[in-house]
C-alpha cells in the first residue's frame, strides 16, 4: 500500500519569503501526485497535479511542484508567499490502477504580514 | 456549476446513536468517495462508488459503517452505535473519471461529526 509523508507539520514565514514544503511517497509503481490546499473555513481545493511528462508542474496562484522519481518526492514551492497563502497544504498520491487518494498529514502554513 | 454539497455541516450525537451523513456530488460525476479526517491528520479513505455499486470499501473501519448510493448520484454514509472515536470531519468527493490513470477529485465542505 502507498503512503505519503510530509516533513513539516507547521511552517511560519514572513510575506515575500520563499516556500518549499516537502512530500515523499512510498510506492514502487506509477503514481499520480497532487497537492491540495485548504484555506481557513473552506473545503479542500486542488492546487496542482502531476500525471506524466514534464516533472515540473505549475499550479494556481504561483505554486509549482517538482516530481523527482529517484527520490520519491513531490515538493511544493512558491518563490514569494503572500499572507493569503495561509492555509493547510496536503500532498496526495493516487497509485496507478487505484482511484482513491492517499494523503499526507498536512502542513499548516502561516504567513505573517 | 454547483460543487459537491454535504449535509448536515455539523452533527452532534450521543454515544450509541445512529447517524446518517449525506453527499450530493457534482452532476454527472460517476465516481463518489468518502473520506474521514481526524484532528491533525490528512483525509483517510473510507469507500469509493462507481455508479451505484461500492467498488472499494476497504477503508471502512468496521461493520458499524455502511454507505449507499442507490441511484448513482446522492450517497449516504451511515454509522451505527456511534463511538467517541468516530468524531471527525467526514469528507465526500466526486470525480468524472475513475479507475483510470487520471483522477481528479472535487471535495465537499465536509460534515463535522461530534460524538459525546
Amino acid at each position: 500500500a502507498q503512503s505519503v509523508s510530509q516533513h513539516n507539520h507547521h511552517v511560519i514565514l514572513s510575506e515575500a519569503a520563499s516556500l518549499e514544503l516537502g512530500c515523499n511517497y512510498s510506492y514502487g509503481g506509477t503514481v499520480n501526485l497532487f497537492w491540495y490546499v485548504q484555506y481557513p473555513g473552506q473545503h479542500l481545493q486542488l492546487l496542482l497535479k502531476y500525471f506524466s511528462g514534464d516533472p515540473l508542474v505549475k499550479g494556481i496562484k504561483g505554486f509549482e511542484a517538482e516530481f523527482i522519481k529517484s527520490k520519491f518526492s513531490f515538493n511544493l514551492r512558491k518563490p514569494s508567499v503572500q499572507w493569503s497563502d495561509t492555509a493547510e497544504y496536503f500532498c496526495a498520491v493516487n497509485a496507478n490502477g487505484y482511484s482513491t487518494l492517499t494523503f499526507g498529514k498536512g502542513t499548516m502554513l502561516l504567513v505573517s504580514p | 456549476g454547483a460543487g459537491v454539497s454535504q449535509t448536515p455541516s455539523n452533527k452532534v450525537t450521543e454515544k450509541g446513536k445512529y447517524v446518517e451523513l449525506r453527499c450530493d456530488p457534482i452532476s454527472g460525476h460517476t465516481a463518489l468517495y468518502w473520506y474521514r479526517q481526524s484532528l491533525g491528520q490528512g483525509p483517510e479513505f473510507l469507500i469509493y462508488f462507481q455508479g451505484t455499486g461500492a467498488a472499494d470499501d476497504s477503508g471502512l473501519p468496521n461493520d458499524r459503517f455502511f454507505a449507499v448510493r442507490p441511484e448513482g448520484s446522492v450517497s449516504t454514509l451511515k454509522i451505527q452505535r456511534t463511538e467517541r472515536g468516530d468524531s471527525a470531519v467526514y469528507l465526500c468527493a466526486s470525480s468524472s473519471i475513475a479507475g483510470a490513470l487520471y483522477n481528479e477529485q472535487f471535495f465537499g465542505p465536509g460534515t463535522r461529526l461530534t460524538v459525546l
